[in-house]
């Protein structure tokens, strides 16, 4: 089955500075990563998600990238505030039918010092 | 709009002892996913109902965990004779029937076996 891998597990960075997390799955049929950010006690909140038909995808302050053929995407932050602390997941998810299994990242806590 | 809403937001109960937590999706979406995640962990799916009906439940831990759906709408997940290693937050998450279409959560229920 799927297995993804993220990586760091813990950044720190600095309010206006750019934070980077990325991520690796391992099975090639593979098709849609979305980001979920969570704060604590709360539930994680999708941020925003990409389709393997996609190489990038921006909001914003918020960007996905996707090499489909290394298999590892990544989240990029730029000018990042404090409110941007908390932690992330990615997820990958291989089914093309209305089932959508989504396997997570051991998650990156980031935080942003003001 | 109203997002997910899960009950209790706390349990906690003794060694043994069965718990029933509760999931009511977002309107309209007939997805819902149950997962599991342990303390500084991901996220570990559980079961995924389709409407009514579960096509997918092999992410349950053992047979002491169950879950049904009903009307198409809310969710409960039992877990019977609780254990200490069952301590974890229960995450439930809804989306719109069809492929690769984003998984919205809830904030959980943290379950603490004593």
């Amino acid at each position: 089955g799927e297995n993804v891998e993220q990586h760091p597990s813990t950044l720190s960075v600095q309010e206006g500075d750019s934070a980077v997390i990325k991520c690796t799955y391992s099975d090639s049929a593979s098709n849609y990563f979305p980001w979920y950010k969570q704060e604590l006690g709360k539930g994680p909140q999708l941020i925003i998600d990409i389709r393997s038909n996609v190489g990038e995808k921006k909001d914003q302050r918020i960007a996905v990238t996707l090499n489909k053929t290394a298999k590892h995407f990544s989240l990029h932050i730029t000018e990042t505030q404090p409110e941007d602390s908390a932690v992330y997941f990615c997820a990958a998810s291989d089914r093309n039918t209305g089932f959508q299994k989504l396997v997570f990242g051991t998650g990156t806590r980031l935080l942003v010092s003001p | 709009g109203a997002g997910v809403s899960q009950s209790p937001s706390n349990k906690v109960t003794e060694k043994g002892k069965d718990v029933e937590l509760r999931c009511d999706p977002i309107s309209g979406h007939t997805a819902l996913y149950w997962y599991r995640q342990s303390l500084g962990q991901g996220l570990e799916f559980l079961i995924y109902f389709q409407g009514n009906s579960a096509p997918d439940k092999s992410g349950l831990p053992s047979d002491r965990f169950s879950a049904e759906r009903t009307g198409g709408s809310v969710s409960t997940l039992t877990i019977q004779r609780t254990q200490q290693e069952d301590s974890a937050v229960y995450l439930c998450a809804s989306s719109q029937q069809g492929a690769n279409q984003p998984q919205h959560f809830g904030d959980g229920t943290r379950l603490s076996i004593l």
